[in-house]
């Protein structure tokens, strides 16, 4: 069953405008959450994380929202630009083992200029 | 600063077929992690090795074995490959604090015929 879900395959916006990306999760004991960025023919890339007891994370152009009584969690990105375009993914993971970490299949962001 | 490597970079084989998948950290992390990805799915992890000595099944471990050598390297072997296990896998490894990031390598890309 998958755990962590984005249900948006793709998103397209424009350079400068905000980009958001969702996820919804199952797993009530799913206590901290991340993302990250891939490109083409290279490996996942870490950009920001949450933990279950904030409902906000901030770096630079990157913040991640959680929202815990909706299992869900947002990434938006102000302003976006062409070098973000990548594919995202969400991933997810417990207390009770935290090597088991969860992920989204993707979503492929493209800025254009 | 190499990070995670992944040996080889991509690689052909027959159905029946072994193979052994290398991997080699230099950031001196305790956890490893093997993880496969396929079209339209996330990541899912395939073994893990929480400190030097240990290993442990992960979501997907059916048809595959793992060797922690030392604390730098982790291999995931193929004993008889099979077309279903066709995809790009990932290595990663991090501290092994609860939260922190994993950091990944480039991949595997493994096609079985």
């Amino acid at each position: 069953d998958q755990q962590v879900k984005q249900n948006s395959p793709s998103l397209s916006v424009q350079e400068g405008r905000i980009s958001i990306l969702n996820c919804d999760y199952t797993n009530s004991m799913f206590d901290y959450f991340l993302w990250y960025k891939k490109y083409p023919a290279e490996g996942p890339t870490f950009l920001i994380s949450i933990s279950s007891i904030k409902d906000k994370n901030e770096d630079g152009r990157f913040t991640v929202f959680l929202n815990k009584s909706a299992k869900h969690l947002s990434l938006h990105i102000v302003p976006s630009q062409p070098g973000d375009s990548a594919v995202y993914f969400c991933a997810a993971r417990g207390w009770i083992n935290n090597n088991d970490m969860r992920f989204g299949a993707g979503t492929r962001l493209t800025v254009k200029p | 600063n190499a990070g995670v490597t992944q040996t080889p970079k991509f690689q052909v084989l027959k159905t029946g077929q072994s193979m052994t998948l290398q991997c080699a950290q230099d950031m001196n992390h305790n956890s490893m992690y093997w993880y496969r990805q396929d079209p339209g799915m996330g990541l899912r992890l395939i073994y893990y090795s929480a400190s030097e000595g240990t290993t442990d099944k992960g979501e997907v471990p059916n048809g595959y074995n793992v060797s922690r050598l030392n604390k730098r390297e982790f291999s995931l072997r193929l004993e008889s490959a099979a077309p279903s296990q066709t995809s790009v896998y990932f290595c990663a490894s991090t501290v092994g604090n609860s939260n922190q990031p994993q950091h990944f390598g480039d991949g595997t890309r493994l096609s079985i015929l």
